[in-house]
């Protein structure tokens, strides 16, 4: 069975600071792998994916992952956050059944 | 693109009652999924559609529990029977399968079993 950890469950941070969100997953075959982020009174948006290629992806609002294989991890991060960027962000792992695995989420806020 | 929607948004209601919740996907996805949200949690996978055919069913869904999508447009989720632990965030996510199946998600019912 596929699991997802997101070790961070809040993180406060001050504008302009940067930003790194841990999420590591285990899973036995190729993995499909996401962010979805959760602005507060809204749904659940896609921020980036990663499928197959360049291990560094670009999402929207300047954010980025990188996939490592080898420590099966798909760190977000972005050099530097806005007020804007308080919101909920979730990671998540699909297989080959393509439903989503989604971890416990981190609450990110930034104070202005 | 009118996005995923769902309705109702919020439902309220007593132990013992049944309920229904409806999704409307992004118009030319195939797929269809929904999953359960509780208070500081990731969603939980219960079941997908692909067009009118339920692929797959999570343990998470008691016999309580049980899906349609008629003419592999629309879906509903009726619950039989609400329980107190039933109260959650319903969300509905559908997606176009083929190449990367990106699934893109509605707003959610939120149900609340007094």
């Amino acid at each position: 069975a596929q699991s997802v950890s997101q070790h961070n469950h809040h993180v406060i941070l001050s504008e302009a600071a940067s930003l790194e969100l841990g999420c590591n997953y285990s899973y036995g075959g190729t993995v499909n792998l996401f962010w979805y982020v959760q602005y507060p009174g809204q749904h659940l948006q896609l921020l980036l994916k990663y499928f197959s290629g360049d291990p560094l992806v670009k999402g929207i609002k300047g954010f980025e992952a990188e996939f490592i294989k080898s420590k099966f991890s798909f760190n977000l991060r972005k050099p530097s956050v806005q007020w804007s960027d308080t919101a909920e962000y979730f990671c998540a792992v699909s297989g080959s059944a393509r439903q989503l695995t989604f971890g416990s989420g981190t609450q990110l806020t930034v104070l202005p | 693109d009118t996005g995923v929607s769902q309705n109702p948004r919020h439902k309220i209601t007593k132990r013992g009652q049944n309920v229904t919740f409806r999704c409307d996907p992004i118009s030319e996805h195939n797929r269809l999924y929904w999953y359960r949200q509780t208070l500081g949690q990731g969603p939980e996978f219960l079941t997908y559609f692909q067009n009118e055919a339920q692929l797959e069913k999570s343990r998470l869904l008691s016999d309580r529990f049980s899906a349609e999508r008629p003419k592999g447009s629309f879906s509903t989720l009726e619950i039989q029977r609400t329980e107190q632990g039933d109260s959650a965030m319903y969300l509905c996510a559908s997606s176009l399968f083929e190449g990367t199946d990106t699934q893109y998600f509605g707003p959610g019912t939120r149900l609340t079993v007094l």
